[in-house]
């Protein structure tokens, strides 16, 4: 969706580091979410965001962790407590029940 | 804890042919249904949400139904077109917030042109 941007689009990390997954929104919506999605699988959600400055945890938030600061942004860390980072990564919006979702973020182990 | 099942895993059909996607639920006590849409290294586009109280809803092509006390949804999908290969995913809400969706692992559709 062209109101939701994902940057960057292929992030690579080194083992023991944190690394960052930006999320911005120009739709003007309260709530927001991470979700995890693997090869044939679902998604998973990871945390999520109703309001500023407040966010919970979802089914899979070991590892992870978010901000809330602005309404436009929810940023993603992914940190060397997350074992096993690889994955597609997908920021949602939501709006009377729908999800918007952005183009979302490979994320790879070098 | 609800389980949602989408069967086939892959499908792939001549262009031009009807066809039926289906998406199973165990917990018949949702709120909502939503269809996605998934191209490959992309993020999901929403194609049709139903109500629990509905029976269908329908866009353009596509028509989505919901049997919730069998625990059922089907995409029909009219006309195929080579344009209409992607991955589906069917999501099921159990209360309002997106956060209580749970997500089929999807199924993967080819249209042969």
């Amino acid at each position: 969706d062209g109101g939701i941007t994902q940057s960057p689009k292929y992030l690579f990390r080194k083992e023991g580091q944190n690394v960052t997954l930006s999320c911005e929104q120009n739709l003007n919506h309260d709530a927001m979410y991470w979700y995890r999605q693997d090869p044939g699988q679902g998604l998973r959600l990871i945390y999520y965001s109703q309001i500023v400055n407040d966010f919970q945890k979802g089914d899979i938030a070991e590892g992870y962790s978010v901000s809330r600061e602005k309404k436009e942004s929810f940023p993603l860390t992914v940190t060397s407590a997350q074992k096993n980072p690889t994955a597609f990564y997908l920021c949602a919006v939501a709006k009377n029940e729908k999800l918007f979702f952005g183009s979302g973020t490979q994320l790879s182990v070098l | 804890k609800q389980e949602v099942t989408q069967i086939p895993a892959a499908l792939s059909v001549p262009e031009g042919e009807n066809l039926v996607l289906n998406c199973s639920f165990t917990d018949s006590a949702i709120y909502n249904l939503q269809w996605f849409r998934q191209d490959p290294g992309k993020g999901l586009t929403s194609l049709l949400l139903i109500q629990s109280s509905q029976r269908e809803q329908t866009s353009g092509r596509l028509n989505a139904s919901l049997d919730k006390s069998s625990g059922r949804s089907t995409l029909y999908i009219a006309a195929s077109q080579p344009g209409d290969s992607a991955t589906y995913l069917c999501a099921v809400n159990q209360r309002g917030g997106a956060d209580g969706l749970t997500f089929g692992k999807g199924t993967h559709l080819i249209i042969q042109p």
